[in-house]
């Protein structure tokens, strides 16, 4: 399979506790998207990376989140001492930024987080 | 970036063609539409993108108005696969999703 992995799949950790995803996207896409769904609402965005570089993060994102994306290729968001409002589908998502050509997003199938 | 309008939910027999309706009034002159859709518990699945004319791939055809103000997602021949929400996106770079469509195939 070609497409973007994210690992895990599921994930529950207790409150305070720190938990952190990875994404794999399509081989060499260069910008790399993380999102955060809730129940019942559409995907918000959290922050992307060109490459290595972080971009641009919202304001959803607080201080206890982190993202990386040390060598250009795969990411990690980190969450530290979790709360159960973090409880939420976590989504990467992928692309290729090339000159004159419209991106497309291409996403994986999530990393679902329940905070008890 | 732009906001867009869905109806939140809609049926359509098996075998017919879904039209699903997406209003983007205030979308700006270089943002595209897109269209994803979300099957239960995966993650978002591009359907198509356009700017100004029609487009059409093997999953659907978009069409939208002169005045891009707003677009219609066809899916041509409806199968019972095709149940998910249904998210019109105008923009360019992070997507804003609102809440979709949810669109459910009746047998």
């Amino acid at each position: 399979d070609t497409g973007v992995s994210q690992d895990p799949r599921h994930k529950i950790t207790k409150r305070g506790q720190n938990v952190t995803f990875r994404c794999d996207p399509i081989s060499e896409h260069n910008r790399l998207y993380w999102y955060r769904q809730t129940l019942g609402q559409g995907p918000e965005f959290l922050t992307y990376f060109q490459n290595e570089a972080q971009l641009e993060k919202s304001r959803l994102l607080s201080d206890r989140f982190s993202a990386e994306r040390p060598k250009g290729s795969f990411s990690t968001l980190e969450i530290q001492r979790t709360e159960q409002g973090d409880s939420a589908m976590y989504l990467c998502a992928s692309t290729i930024l090339l000159t004159g050509r419209k991106e497309t997003q291409y996403f994986g199938p999530g990393t679902r987080l329940l905070v008890l | 970036d732009a906001k867009t309008t869905q109806p939140p939910s809609m049926d359509c027999a098996e075998g017919r063609a879904a039209n699903l309706p997406c209003n983007h009034s205030t979308i700006s002159g270089n943002e595209y539409v897109y269209w994803y859709r979300q099957i239960h518990s995966q993650g978002p699945q591009y359907i198509i993108h356009g700017l100004k004319n029609n487009e059409t791939n093997e999953m659907a055809s978009l069409i939208i108005t002169e005045d891009r103000k707003s677009s219609t997602l066809i899916l041509p021949h409806a199968t019972l696969r095709d149940t998910a929400v249904y998210y019109c996106i105008s923009g360019n770079e992070k997507l804003t999703f609102g809440t979709g469509t949810r669109l459910t195939i009746i047998p």
